[in-house]
Formats: structure tokens, C-alpha cells, sequence
């Protein structure tokens, strides 16, 4: 069965600094990984995605994550926080049944502090 | 291009009417999905279409009927709605119904129902 965790539900950085967003998910099989942002009343938009090709992925924006299959993490990294990253985050795992369903984390709200 | 646009915007609607939601894509992708989306929450699937053809339907009230007239158009219309379906509604599309294929969504539909 799949299912996404997102430890944290509320992130609070200051610009310029570091930004971690933490995903663990559960996966009977090899798991597509997605990380997506929704801007206030916005629909989502893909910053990245994960298929068993590299371990790190490079996403829009200077974001980037890295798969972990030991740890079963997918944690979302960006080096130096921006204001326009305010959002909320998803990570998003999918179901290998050829169905294409998408298991949504409960999300993180990330503010970002001038 | 990568743009799935859903019109309108918003809508108000009393829990007589009768109302759609539009939702296009021209990227040629053979899937799309609506999903609804209440505040602070996860985007949840109602239905997904695949070539046309209604996939998935995960047990959604008959107040709510998808329609899927060509490969580039989703509608939703919607019938006696009740005040807890007011939402953000989201229309999503994918190049196929594989795992591995991300999805990409519309800016939402926010429909409120007095």
C-alpha cells in the first residue's frame, strides 16, 4: 500500500536561508515521487519528479530532492530561501498499477520571513 | 505548451442550479482527472478519464457528472449541489496513464454553494 508522511505541516525559514521539507513514503513496489507547490488559491505546479533513474533530482526554482530508498525519504532541499517560495508543499507518491494515482502527503506550509 | 486552463474562475451557485466546469488541455495527453480540494487539504481524485473513456470513478455522488466530449476537453457539471461541495476544483491531464507520468493542473475552479 502506498501512503505519503510529511513530518512537518508548518515550515518557518528566513530569506536567504536553507530550506528542508521532509517526506517519508511507504511503497509495496519502485515508487514515482513527485514534490509539487500551491500558491495561494493557485493550482499545483510540478517543481520536481523521481523514476528510478538518479537518486538526486534537480527541480524548478533551485529546488532539488534526493531519494533515499534505505530511509524511504524524499526530502525537498533549496539553498538559500527566496519570499516567492511562501507556499504549500506536497510530496505526492504513485501507485504502480498503471492507474496513475496519486497518494498526496497532508502538505507543508513554508514561510519565509524577510 | 504546458497549460491546462479551467473556466470560470469562480462560481456561486444555490443548491437548485445547475452549473459546469470546463477544463482544456493541447497538449496532447490521453488522461485527465478532476479532483476536489477543501481548504488546508490534499487535492482528493474523483474521476479519471483515459482516452475518453471514464476510468475511475472513486464513489462520487451522481451530483456530480464528468463528461469528456474530445481528447483536449473535461467537463463537470453539476446538479443540487449541497454547501459542503463548495471547494477548490482542480482538472489535472497526463501523457498516459503510467506511474511515471507526472501530472500537471489547472489554476481550480473555486465554487462556493449557498
Amino acid at each position: 500500500a502506498q501512503s505519503v508522511t510529511q513530518l512537518d505541516s508548518h515550515v518557518s525559514v528566513s530569506e536567504g536561508t536553507p530550506v528542508l521539507l521532509r517526506c517519508n513514503y511507504s511503497s509495496s513496489y519502485s515508487p514515482s515521487l513527485f514534490w509539487y507547490v500551491q500558491h495561494p488559491n493557485k493550482g499545483l505546479q510540478l517543481l520536481l519528479k523521481y523514476t528510478s533513474a538518479a537518486t538526486l533530482v534537480k527541480g524548478i526554482n533551485g529546488f532539488e530532492a534526493e531519494f533515499k530508498k534505505s530511509e524511504t525519504s524524499f526530502h525537498l532541499t533549496k539553498p538559500s530561501a527566496h519570499m516567492s517560495d511562501a507556499a504549500e508543499y506536497f510530496c505526492v507518491v504513485s501507485e504502480q498499477t498503471g492507474a496513475n494515482n496519486l497518494f498526496f502527503g497532508t502538505g507543508t506550509r513554508l514561510t519565509v520571513i524577510p | 505548451d504546458t497549460e491546462v486552463t479551467q473556466t470560470p474562475k469562480h462560481l456561486v451557485m444555490g443548491m437548485t442550479n445547475k452549473k459546469s466546469l470546463k477544463c482544456e488541455q493541447h497538449m496532447g495527453h490521453r488522461a485527465m482527472y478532476w479532483y476536489k480540494q477543501k481548504a488546508k487539504k490534499p487535492p482528493e481524485l474523483m474521476f479519471v478519464y483515459s482516452y475518453e473513456k471514464l476510468s475511475i470513478n472513486e464513489s462520487v455522488p451522481s451530483r456530480f457528472s464528468p463528461e469528456c466530449p474530445n481528447s483536449s476537453l473535461l467537463n463537470l457539471h453539476l446538479h443540487a449541489l449541497q454547501p459542503e461541495d463548495s471547494a477548490l476544483y482542480l482538472c489535472a491531464s497526463s501523457q498516459g496513464m503510467a506511474e511515471s507520468y507526472e501530472q500537471y493542473f489547472g489554476p481550480g475552479t473555486r465554487l462556493t454553494v449557498t
